[in-house]
Protein backbone atom coordinates (compact mmCIF):
# COMPACT_ATOMS: atom_id res chain seq x y z
CA UNK A 1 0.00 0.00 0.00
CA UNK A 2 0.70 3.32 -0.81
CA UNK A 3 2.72 5.33 2.00
CA UNK A 4 3.61 9.59 1.48
CA UNK A 5 4.74 11.33 4.41
CA UNK A 6 5.85 14.94 4.37
CA UNK A 7 8.03 17.21 6.09
CA UNK A 8 8.19 19.39 8.12
CA UNK A 9 4.75 18.68 9.81
CA UNK A 10 4.89 22.49 9.91
CA UNK A 11 7.31 25.62 8.79
CA UNK A 12 7.50 29.35 9.21
CA UNK A 13 9.58 30.99 6.71
CA UNK A 14 9.89 35.15 7.03
CA UNK A 15 8.33 36.99 4.29
CA UNK A 16 10.79 36.81 0.78
CA UNK A 17 12.61 33.75 2.26
CA UNK A 18 12.59 30.46 0.15
CA UNK A 19 10.23 28.15 1.31
CA UNK A 20 11.09 23.86 0.92
CA UNK A 21 8.63 21.30 1.58
CA UNK A 22 9.36 17.36 1.21
CA UNK A 23 7.28 14.26 0.34
CA UNK A 24 8.62 10.64 0.05
CA UNK A 25 6.73 8.02 -1.57
CA UNK A 26 6.76 4.33 -1.07
CA UNK A 27 5.58 2.49 -4.54
CA UNK A 28 8.12 3.11 -7.26
CA UNK A 29 5.79 2.73 -9.96
CA UNK A 30 3.95 5.78 -9.22
CA UNK A 31 3.66 8.41 -12.30
CA UNK A 32 1.91 11.48 -11.37
CA UNK A 33 2.35 14.10 -8.28
CA UNK A 34 1.10 16.76 -7.44
CA UNK A 35 1.23 19.79 -4.83
CA UNK A 36 -1.72 21.08 -3.35
CA UNK A 37 -2.66 24.11 -1.18
CA UNK A 38 -5.33 24.47 1.06
CA UNK A 39 -6.77 27.58 2.76
CA UNK A 40 -8.45 26.80 6.11
CA UNK A 41 -12.29 26.06 5.25
CA UNK A 42 -11.45 26.10 1.19
CA UNK A 43 -10.83 23.54 -1.45
CA UNK A 44 -7.71 22.41 -2.72
CA UNK A 45 -6.00 24.14 -5.32
CA UNK A 46 -3.55 22.66 -7.53
CA UNK A 47 -0.19 24.65 -7.67
CA UNK A 48 2.23 22.47 -9.71
CA UNK A 49 1.85 18.65 -11.27
CA UNK A 50 4.96 16.59 -12.21
CA UNK A 51 4.93 13.55 -14.09
CA UNK A 52 8.47 12.69 -14.75
CA UNK A 53 12.32 13.09 -13.08
CA UNK A 54 13.75 17.04 -12.88
CA UNK A 55 11.71 20.15 -12.44
CA UNK A 56 8.60 21.97 -12.95
CA UNK A 57 8.21 25.57 -12.30
CA UNK A 58 4.70 26.99 -12.21
CA UNK A 59 5.24 31.11 -11.64
CA UNK A 60 6.85 30.67 -7.88
CA UNK A 61 6.27 27.42 -7.16
CA UNK A 62 8.59 25.01 -8.12
CA UNK A 63 7.81 20.88 -8.54
CA UNK A 64 11.10 18.71 -8.10
CA UNK A 65 10.89 14.91 -8.29
CA UNK A 66 13.26 12.33 -8.14
CA UNK A 67 12.08 8.30 -8.78
CA UNK A 68 15.05 6.87 -7.56
CA UNK A 69 15.22 8.48 -4.31
CA UNK A 70 11.40 8.12 -4.02
CA UNK A 71 10.99 11.95 -3.89
CA UNK A 72 9.29 15.14 -4.67
CA UNK A 73 9.60 18.79 -3.23
CA UNK A 74 7.92 22.17 -3.44
CA UNK A 75 10.17 25.19 -3.29
CA UNK A 76 8.23 28.68 -2.98
CA UNK A 77 10.14 31.98 -4.08
CA UNK A 78 9.56 35.04 -2.61
CA UNK A 79 6.55 33.65 -0.38
CA UNK A 80 4.07 36.27 0.78
CA UNK A 81 1.62 36.63 4.13
CA UNK A 82 -0.70 34.82 1.74
CA UNK A 83 0.76 31.73 0.58
CA UNK A 84 0.24 30.60 4.49
CA UNK A 85 -1.64 27.87 4.04
CA UNK A 86 -1.78 23.80 4.30
CA UNK A 87 0.27 21.94 1.54
CA UNK A 88 -0.22 18.82 0.47
CA UNK A 89 1.01 16.31 -1.96
CA UNK A 90 -0.36 13.84 -3.71
CA UNK A 91 0.55 10.64 -5.43
CA UNK A 92 -0.88 8.69 -7.89
CA UNK A 93 -0.57 5.11 -9.48
CA UNK A 94 -2.71 3.03 -11.67
CA UNK A 95 -5.72 5.12 -10.46
CA UNK A 96 -5.36 5.35 -7.15
CA UNK A 97 -4.77 9.01 -5.68
CA UNK A 98 -2.63 8.70 -1.86
CA UNK A 99 -2.31 12.09 -0.16
CA UNK A 100 0.11 13.30 2.42
CA UNK A 101 -0.89 14.69 5.66
CA UNK A 102 0.37 17.80 4.80
CA UNK A 103 2.85 21.20 5.85
CA UNK A 104 1.29 23.90 7.87
CA UNK A 105 3.46 26.78 6.22
CA UNK A 106 2.97 30.25 8.07
CA UNK A 107 4.74 33.27 6.23
CA UNK A 108 5.90 36.32 8.75
CA UNK A 109 5.68 39.64 7.37
CA UNK B 1 -30.36 27.35 -10.38
CA UNK B 2 -27.41 26.02 -11.15
CA UNK B 3 -25.66 24.66 -8.30
CA UNK B 4 -24.09 21.91 -5.99
CA UNK B 5 -27.09 21.21 -3.65
CA UNK B 6 -26.33 18.56 -0.67
CA UNK B 7 -29.12 15.93 1.63
CA UNK B 8 -29.64 15.84 4.76
CA UNK B 9 -28.03 19.27 6.09
CA UNK B 10 -27.38 17.66 9.39
CA UNK B 11 -27.81 14.15 10.23
CA UNK B 12 -27.42 12.33 13.99
CA UNK B 13 -26.70 8.22 14.07
CA UNK B 14 -25.28 5.97 16.62
CA UNK B 15 -22.09 3.77 16.22
CA UNK B 16 -22.64 1.03 13.86
CA UNK B 17 -25.22 1.93 11.85
CA UNK B 18 -25.40 2.90 8.31
CA UNK B 19 -25.97 6.21 6.71
CA UNK B 20 -26.06 7.86 3.17
CA UNK B 21 -25.47 11.32 1.84
CA UNK B 22 -26.49 12.44 -1.26
CA UNK B 23 -24.65 15.05 -3.64
CA UNK B 24 -26.28 16.87 -7.08
CA UNK B 25 -24.92 18.98 -9.12
CA UNK B 26 -26.98 21.36 -11.82
CA UNK B 27 -23.42 22.68 -13.15
CA UNK B 28 -22.73 20.10 -15.99
CA UNK B 29 -19.60 19.34 -14.86
CA UNK B 30 -17.78 16.08 -15.05
CA UNK B 31 -15.89 15.18 -11.97
CA UNK B 32 -17.36 15.56 -8.71
CA UNK B 33 -15.80 15.00 -5.50
CA UNK B 34 -16.44 14.06 -1.67
CA UNK B 35 -14.21 15.81 1.30
CA UNK B 36 -14.24 15.47 4.75
CA UNK B 37 -13.38 18.11 6.92
CA UNK B 38 -12.20 17.91 10.34
CA UNK B 39 -12.75 19.79 13.64
CA UNK B 40 -9.77 21.82 12.77
CA UNK B 41 -11.61 23.11 9.56
CA UNK B 42 -8.96 21.55 7.29
CA UNK B 43 -10.85 19.56 4.02
CA UNK B 44 -9.42 15.93 3.83
CA UNK B 45 -10.33 14.40 0.11
CA UNK B 46 -12.11 11.13 0.27
CA UNK B 47 -12.59 10.24 -3.61
CA UNK B 48 -13.20 11.80 -7.01
CA UNK B 49 -15.22 10.78 -9.88
CA UNK B 50 -14.94 11.08 -13.47
CA UNK B 51 -16.48 9.28 -16.52
CA UNK B 52 -16.83 6.31 -14.21
CA UNK B 53 -13.17 6.44 -13.26
CA UNK B 54 -12.75 6.50 -9.35
CA UNK B 55 -10.09 7.86 -7.78
CA UNK B 56 -9.35 6.76 -4.16
CA UNK B 57 -7.86 8.33 -0.94
CA UNK B 58 -6.08 5.20 0.08
CA UNK B 59 -6.29 6.55 3.69
CA UNK B 60 -9.94 6.51 3.11
CA UNK B 61 -11.39 3.42 5.77
CA UNK B 62 -13.05 0.59 3.75
CA UNK B 63 -16.89 1.31 4.94
CA UNK B 64 -16.61 4.45 2.78
CA UNK B 65 -18.16 3.77 -0.36
CA UNK B 66 -19.34 6.98 -3.36
CA UNK B 67 -21.83 5.41 -5.86
CA UNK B 68 -22.86 7.16 -8.66
CA UNK B 69 -25.45 6.78 -10.88
CA UNK B 70 -24.43 9.80 -14.07
CA UNK B 71 -22.07 12.25 -13.80
CA UNK B 72 -24.32 14.81 -11.97
CA UNK B 73 -24.98 12.28 -8.61
CA UNK B 74 -22.18 11.42 -6.36
CA UNK B 75 -23.58 9.67 -2.76
CA UNK B 76 -21.35 8.57 0.28
CA UNK B 77 -22.50 5.85 1.95
CA UNK B 78 -20.92 4.82 5.14
CA UNK B 79 -21.21 1.18 6.58
CA UNK B 80 -20.78 0.97 10.68
CA UNK B 81 -20.46 4.58 11.52
CA UNK B 82 -17.66 4.93 13.93
CA UNK B 83 -17.05 7.99 16.27
CA UNK B 84 -14.27 9.62 14.59
CA UNK B 85 -16.50 9.83 11.59
CA UNK B 86 -18.35 12.99 12.92
CA UNK B 87 -17.49 15.74 10.79
CA UNK B 88 -18.57 17.68 7.93
CA UNK B 89 -18.91 16.08 4.58
CA UNK B 90 -18.51 18.12 1.60
CA UNK B 91 -19.55 17.41 -1.89
CA UNK B 92 -17.86 19.30 -5.03
CA UNK B 93 -17.49 19.22 -8.94
CA UNK B 94 -15.21 20.58 -11.37
CA UNK B 95 -14.39 19.88 -15.14
CA UNK B 96 -11.63 17.45 -15.20
CA UNK B 97 -8.62 19.31 -14.84
CA UNK B 98 -9.79 22.49 -13.88
CA UNK B 99 -8.96 23.99 -10.54
CA UNK B 100 -11.84 25.57 -9.72
CA UNK B 101 -13.95 23.72 -7.46
CA UNK B 102 -17.99 24.85 -6.63
CA UNK B 103 -18.58 22.92 -3.29
CA UNK B 104 -21.99 21.79 -1.61
CA UNK B 105 -22.88 23.82 1.48
CA UNK B 106 -22.18 20.02 3.27
CA UNK B 107 -23.86 17.63 5.59
CA UNK B 108 -23.12 17.62 9.11
CA UNK B 109 -22.53 14.00 10.89
CA UNK B 110 -22.92 13.15 14.60
CA UNK B 111 -21.90 9.52 15.62
CA UNK B 112 -23.18 9.11 19.13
Amino acid sequence: QQKVQQSPESLTVSEGAMASLNCTFSDGTSNNFRWYRQHSAKGLEVLVSIFSDGEKEEGRFTAHLNRANLHVSLHIREPQPSDSAVYLCAVRNTGKLTFGDGTVLTVKP
Amino acid sequence: ETAVFQTPNYHVTQVGNEVSFNCKQTLGHDTMYWYKQDSKKLLKIMFSYNNKQLIVNETVPRRFSPQSSDKAHLNLRIKSVEPEDSAVYLCASSWVNQDTQYFGPGTRLLVL
